[in-house]
């Protein structure tokens, strides 16, 4: 079972940041927050993901909580390419990731 | 860098035909994962070879799903004799170390379509 809750969707206005909100709050010390994507019917796509520290690439930025018991995913410019659904994964230590319902993400022009 | 490969991209099989699906992982990764998103259901793992072993298949329905990974490069994953209710979203992922133990991602090809009619 996903260890993670997410809104079902959100929606943001093109151009503007997208802040997703995770809560995982039965996450263990060693455990690695991952976000994925996976717009229409392709693969999911790996974004970002981290430990404790807040981390940025070219995507996204991820914040994590000192208490590590939630984290944002921020979008800084949203683009229409952008929709899709994003999932927050806590990494298990058995890694058969299960990737929940996800938040359904409409970037709207 | 290639990524993740899979064929076919889509797949359209009669019941109790057989189907073949192949994963071509990114290479020198030796860590290899069948997922599997079924109609309206979540997103959910299937099995995990490190090289050519199987190091977990917990994840696969029943006896009619068989995957293999000769010589520790592409997988297949073949369904035999296929049902109604294995149409869905196969997806294959790979990474180099494990995914989720140690601090790595896991890639994902863009999943083979299959519908059983």
């Amino acid at each position: 079972d996903a260890k993670t809750t997410q809104p079902p969707s959100m929606d943001c206005a093109e151009g503007r940041a997208a802040n997703l909100p995770c809560n995982h709050s039965t996450i263990s010390g060693n455990e690695y927050v991952y976000w994925y994507r996976q717009i229409h019917s392709q693969g999911p796509q790996y974004i970002i993901h981290g430990l404790k520290n807040n981390e940025t690439n070219e995507m996204a930025s991820l914040i994590i909580t000192e208490d590590r018991k939630s984290s944002t995913l921020i979008l800084p410019h949203a683009t229409l390419r952008d929709t899709a659904v994003y999932y927050c994964i806590v990494s298990p230590r058995d890694y058969k990731l299960s990737f929940g319902a996800g938040t359904t993400v409409t970037v709207r022009a | 860098e290639a990524g993740v490969t899979q064929f076919p991209s889509h797949s359209v099989i009669e019941k109790g035909q057989t189907v073949t699906l192949r994963c071509d992982p990114i290479s020198g990764h030796d860590n290899l994962y069948w997922y599997r998103r079924v109609m309206g259901k979540e997103i959910k793992f299937l099995l995990h070879f490190v090289k050519e072993s199987k190091q977990d298949e917990s994840g696969m329905p029943n006896n009619r799903f068989l995957a293999e990974r000769t010589g520790g490069t592409y997988s297949t994953l073949k369904v035999q004799p296929a049902e109604l209710e294995d149409s869905g979203v196969y997806f294959c992922a790979s990474s180099q170390r494990r995914w989720g133990a140690v601090d790595t991602e896991a890639f994902f090809g863009q999943g083979t379509r299959l519908t059983v009619v």
